[in-house]
């Protein structure tokens, strides 16, 4: 079966400090990627997604950036935090298969920025 | 592109009672549907989905939702609800045909009284 990794759970950095949030995925290959946004009472920002390797779409432009290394390894980074950036990070992935897109979510990163 | 509306931002319910949360969406074509769950500081939990056939689907925790082409709805039904359905509703929709992105609703925070 597939599980998907999210850590660190918790983060608590300064502003202007770098950021990097990792999420992997196992149990499928060459699955699509996804990296959410939730702030308080805002419900869910799509901030990139990635359909492959080195493959990466930006929905939302921001100080944010994301990475693809690997089939199953997606990264979300930082050069400098703004107290803006605080918030729950969720990863999620899909498989096209049959024309479906069912999206299976991570546990998330809660990110305080002080 | 699509669109989600969840019109209940809170809704307050009593142990036992039945339960449904509103969607509606707006998609030119066949739409794919789903409603997910997350529990405080947790993930979201796909509850089920929709993609065609029988308009009444079924899912897990004893949640079922119905797909209403005439109204762009599909709404989100429990006969009984638990304390332990306190939780936020976000329901989604994709388009069909093929899509790596999900269009998510704003949520629905649900607290349940003994």
């Amino acid at each position: 079966s597939q599980t998907i990794h999210q850590w660190p759970a918790t983060l608590v950095q300064p502003v202007g400090s770098p950021l990097s949030l990792e999420c992997t995925v196992e149990g499928t290959s060459n699955p699509n990627l996804y990296w959410y946004r939730q702030a308080a009472g805002r419900g869910l920002q799509l901030l990139f997604y990635s359909v492959g390797i080195g493959q990466i779409s930006s929905e939302v432009p921001q100080n944010l950036s994301a990475s693809r290394p690997q089939d199953r390894q997606f990264i979300l980074s930082s050069k400098k935090l703004l107290l803006s950036d605080s918030g729950f990070y969720l990863c999620a992935w899909s498989v096209l298969a049959g024309l479906t897109d069912t999206q299976y979510f991570g546990p998330g990163t809660r990110l305080t920025v002080l | 592109a699509q669109s989600v509306t969840q019109p209940d931002i809170h809704i307050t319910v009593s142990e036992g009672a039945s339960l449904e949360l509103r969607c509606n969406y707006s998609y030119g074509a066949t739409p794919y549907l789903f409603w997910y769950v997350q529990s405080p500081g947790q993930g979201l939990q796909l509850l089920l989905k929709y993609f065609s056939g029988d308009t009444l689907v079924q899912g897990i925790k004893g949640f079922e939702a119905e797909f209403k082409r005439s109204q762009s709805s599909f709404n989100l039904r429990k006969p009984s609800v638990h304390w332990s359905d306190a939780a936020e509703y976000f329901c989604a929709v994709g388009a069909a045909g093929g899509s790596e992105k999900l269009v998510f609703g704003k949520g629905t925070k649900l607290t349940v009284n003994p």
